[in-house]
């Protein structure tokens, strides 16, 4: 399977602990986006890279978000100092440079902060 | 700033059924729009999508035509299966940023047998 993926798929955390989530693109696609959705909502954006630079963040990327892509390949967001409005699915996304409407998301990360 | 409303869920319908899922944006700009599909228990796909105004998508026997005159994008399916039973999200790409993608807060659909 050549798909985004995301790993882990669940994640159960205390609040205040801090956890981080990695997301492979798709290996051709250069641009990979980071969205969150919590539950009876649709995606919402966070921020997205191209490479390993990172273009945009949205305002819901508080200080304690932080997302990273070194090598231009894959990529980490996370969270500290968790707390219980971060608890949602966090999606990934990817696509090609020249085509950036056509995003292939991944399966996603549960989080659910206790 | 931009933005998405559709029709609230959950709908439910009987199998062969006529489907029309509402959507409307709003948008200082010229966006493109899509329909995304969540099956459960997978990731979010693009079903459809429109570049323009006039321009129909289409995929898998759903369809939705871009109307700039009512800022709409209407998902339409002539008869449903229970394999569409998903979660249907509305979309645009932003005006402002055209690789973030805004949606609309999803439309449960469940088909009846």
């Amino acid at each position: 399977d050549t798909g985004v993926s995301q790993n882990p798929r669940h994640k159960i955390t205390k609040r205040g602990q801090n956890v981080t989530f990695r997301c492979d693109p798709i290996s051709e696609h250069n641009r990979l986006y980071w969205y969150r959705q919590t539950l009876g909502q649709g995606p919402e954006f966070l921020t997205y890279f191209q490479n390993e630079a990172q273009l945009e963040k949205s305002r819901l990327l508080s200080d304690r978000f932080s997302a990273e892509r070194p090598k231009g390949s894959f990529s980490t967001l996370e969270i500290q100092r968790t707390e219980q409005g971060d608890s949602a699915m966090y999606l990934c996304a990817s696509s090609f440079e020249g085509a950036v409407n056509e995003q292939y998301f991944g399966p996603g990360t549960r989080l659910t902060v206790t | 700033g931009d933005s998405v409303t559709q029709m609230e869920g959950p709908v439910t319908l009987s199998e062969e059924a006529f489907l029309t899922i509402n959507c409307t944006y709003t948008a200082t700009g010229y966006p493109s729009l899509f329909w995304y599909v969540q099956y459960p228990g997978e990731g979010l796909q693009l079903l459809l999508k429109a570049t323009k105004a006039d321009d129909k998508g289409s995929n898998k026997g759903f369809e939705a035509t871009y109307r700039k005159e009512t800022t709409s994008f209407h998902l339409e399916k002539g008869s449903v299966q229970v394999s569409d039973s998903a979660v249907y999200f509305c979309a645009l790409s932003g005006t402002s940023s055209a690789s973030k993608i805004i949606f609309g807060s999803g439309t449960r659909l469940s088909i009846r047998p």
